[in-house]
């Protein structure tokens, strides 16, 4: 069984540049959630894809966008960076059932991506 | 008020001692996550939890639904348990997805 995996560990980009990082969700899995952690606080969701839709978002800009592919991995696009966009991006992967909504939702992580923006 | 307060924000102990951290929410919840998170790394499932109690090895979690309360305990604590330790709570309110606890520093000194 492959757990998730994220890709790039860092990046470095500068303030007004795009990023797209990446998350492969572990085998099994349909649902890929996205946090932002900023340094010292805890995450917040940003948004999660089932079955390659948005089913949930939390309160990012349209700046933030995402895809899920048909083999459930996924993407995390920023536009337009800013200098507060500097953080660990977490991707977890979960079983949903049918409808996208499931009462345990137990999630597993990857390691992160650790993004600065200068 | 936050929806899921965690106590107490940071801990050091030593090298041994049985180790301690609680989590009181507020909203009703289908289930209670425990997660670990060491600096600079990624976050760590330790327990899914809605009822009763599991263990794992020298941890043990803990939950009252009627009191709103969960614990997560450590026995003989050792220097590589020094991590966060966070507590999430899924809930019907925000559909489903994780309200998440400020999280514990805990620090073990050998």
């Amino acid at each position: 069984e492959t757990g998730v995996t994220q890709s790039p560990t860092h990046l470095i980009k500068t303030r007004g540049q795009q990023v797209t990082l990446r998350c492969s969700s572990q085998s099994g899995h349909n649902t890929v959630s996205w946090y932002q952690q900023a340094l010292g606080q805890g995450p917040q969701f940003i948004f999660q894809y089932y079955r390659e839709e948005e089913n949930g978002r939390g309160n990012f800009p349209p700046r933030f966008s995402g895809l899920q592919f048909p083999n459930y991995s996924s993407e995390l696009n920023v536009n337009a960076l800013e200098l507060d966009d500097s953080a660990l991006y977490l991707c977890a992967s979960s079983f949903l059932l049918a409808g996208g909504i499931s009462s345990y939702n137990e999630q597993f992580f990857g390691p992160g991506t650790r993004l600065t923006v200068l | 008020k936050n929806e899921v307060e965690q106590s107490p924000q940071n801990l050091t102990a030593q090298e041994g001692e049985f180790i301690t951290i609680n989590c009181s929410y507020s909203v009703g919840i289908s289930a209670l996550h425990w997660l670990q998170q060491h600096p600079g790394g990624g976050i760590v499932s330790l327990f899914m939890l809605s009822s009763g109690k599991k263990k794992h090895g020298r941890l043990i979690a803990t939950i009252n639904i009627q009191e709103k309360h969960s614990s997560l305990h450590i026995t003989a604590s050792h220097p590589r348990d020094s991590a966060v330790y966070i507590c999430a709570v899924i809930s019907p309110d925000s559909n489903y997805q994780l309200i998440w606890g400020a999280g514990t520093k805990l620090i073990i000194k050998p």
